[in-house]
This record gives structure tokens, C-alpha cells and sequence, in this order.
């Protein structure tokens, strides 16, 4: 399964809504759809699983959503340290895959 | 606390072998099983494949397959990947993950490996 997201980039300012769109090449179990948050020099960090729960800690500005071959991952204010590339991922047929990711960057 | 304590970088020539360990702390490492990731310079993540714990049962990324070795010692809880055949574009941090819940909810810090003649 291919997972595309997009956009590549995403120029906004902090306060500003996020939407980020991870898109499949097929249908996926919303249960093995995840986004991650990676910041330089660090390893991904866990935001979403099941394609809507928050992982423990994760402030509730970030929600995912979706179903099938298409998911999204909101931030509703971006702060500060939201800047960052985020990862979809999905797991299935004991095969996993990521999206290539979408940088938020400061505008 | 659940932590994943992976090895140090390593410089290593093209055709050589590597092999970097992910040490487990604070979960019952038979429980869960560990994947293994790369991220090579500035490029995003990379699926290379897994192995539970408790069977040792692996899967690889058909990528890799024929390349790459992952064990794992239930009595130290430390899992291994092993990769060989090394290439220039095999250069990248390797992470090792628990998975858990259908996604990866702890990482390791990551292991540098640079491949260079």
C-alpha cells in the first residue's frame, strides 16, 4: 500500500489551522493508520493511532481523522513547536508503510 | 519508564557488515514485537521489517530481503538488526521502534551508520 501525502509543504503562521492529508492506494484499516511528528535531530514522535486517538501527552489541538483510503491530521492553533515534518503510516498485511511526509513550516 | 537504548554510530566500508542493537528497559519485551526504520539523510522514513520477540518470527520489506537479519536475546531483551552487502546509500539513522496498539508509541534514540570508502 502506497501512501501519499500531501501537501509537500505547509507555509502558515503560529495560530493558524493545519490540515494534512495522507491519502492510500487502497483501503487501509482505520485501526493501523498513525501520524507521527518528527522534529531535526530527534526520532518521530507518536501523535494519532487508530486514526483518531491522541497518544498519551498529545495536546488536544492535534486530532486525526478518516476512513478507508483517506485521512487527515489537523493541528487547530499551531504554537510554536508544532513546526515540524509529519508521518502517516499504516500497517497491514504484516507489511508497513509510510507517507513521504508534509514539512509545516513557519510562514 | 519504557525506554529502547540502541548502539553507537558506526563508519563502515561498501560490502561490509553492520549491526546495531536496541536494548529494552521498563515493558516485557516479550510482549511486544520491534520494527526497524532508516531515515536516510534529509529523506523521510523507511520500513525494514520486524521480529516477535517472544517467537523470533521475522518479516522484512521485500527491499531489504536477502540483506537484512533481525534477531533478538529474549534473557538481555535486546533485539538486533543486521544488514549487509552495505552500500552508499545505505547510509542513514537506523531506528528501532516498539510496536504497540498499530503504531509505534516508544523510539529509540537512533544509530548513525555511514558507509564510505
Amino acid at each position: 500500500i502506497v501512501l501519499t501525502q500531501s501537501p509537500d509543504t505547509l507555509a502558515l503562521s503560529p495560530g493558524e489551522r493545519a490540515t494534512l492529508s495522507c491519502r492510500a492506494s487502497q483501503s487501509v484499516s482505520s485501526s493501523y493508520l498513525a501520524w507521527y511528528q518528527q522534529k531535526p535531530g530527534q526520532a518521530p514522535r507518536l501523535l494519532i493511532y487508530g486514526a483518531s486517538s491522541r497518544a498519551t501527552g498529545i495536546p488536544d489541538r492535534f486530532s486525526g481523522s478518516g476512513s478507508g483510503t483517506d485521512f487527515t491530521l489537523s493541528i487547530s492553533r499551531l504554537e510554536p513547536e508544532d513546526f515540524a515534518v509529519y508521518y502517516c503510516q499504516q500497517f497491514g498485511s504484516s507489511l508497513l508503510t509510510f507517507g513521504g511526509g508534509t514539512k509545516v513550516e513557519i510562514k | 519508564q519504557v525506554q529502547l537504548v540502541q548502539s553507537g554510530a558506526e563508519v563502515k566500508k561498501p560490502g561490509a557488515s553492520v549491526k546495531v542493537s536496541c536494548k529494552a528497559s521498563g515493558y516485557t519485551f516479550t510482549d511486544y514485537y520491534i520494527h526497524w526504520v532508516r531515515q536516510a539523510p534529509g529523506q523521510g522514513l523507511e520500513w525494514m521489517g520486524w521480529i516477535n520477540a517472544n517467537s523470533g518470527g521475522t518479516k522484512y520489506a521485500q527491499k531489504f530481503q536477502g540483506r537484512v537479519t533481525v534477531t533478538r536475546d529474549t534473557s538481555i531483551s535486546t533485539a538486533y538488526m543486521e544488514l549487509s552487502r552495505l552500500k552508499s546509500d545505505d547510509t542513514a539513522m537506523y531506528f528501532c521502534a516498539k510496536y504497540g496498539s498499530g503504531s509505534y508509541d516508544y523510539w529509540g534514540q537512533g544509530t548513525l551508520v555511514t558507509v564510505s570508502s
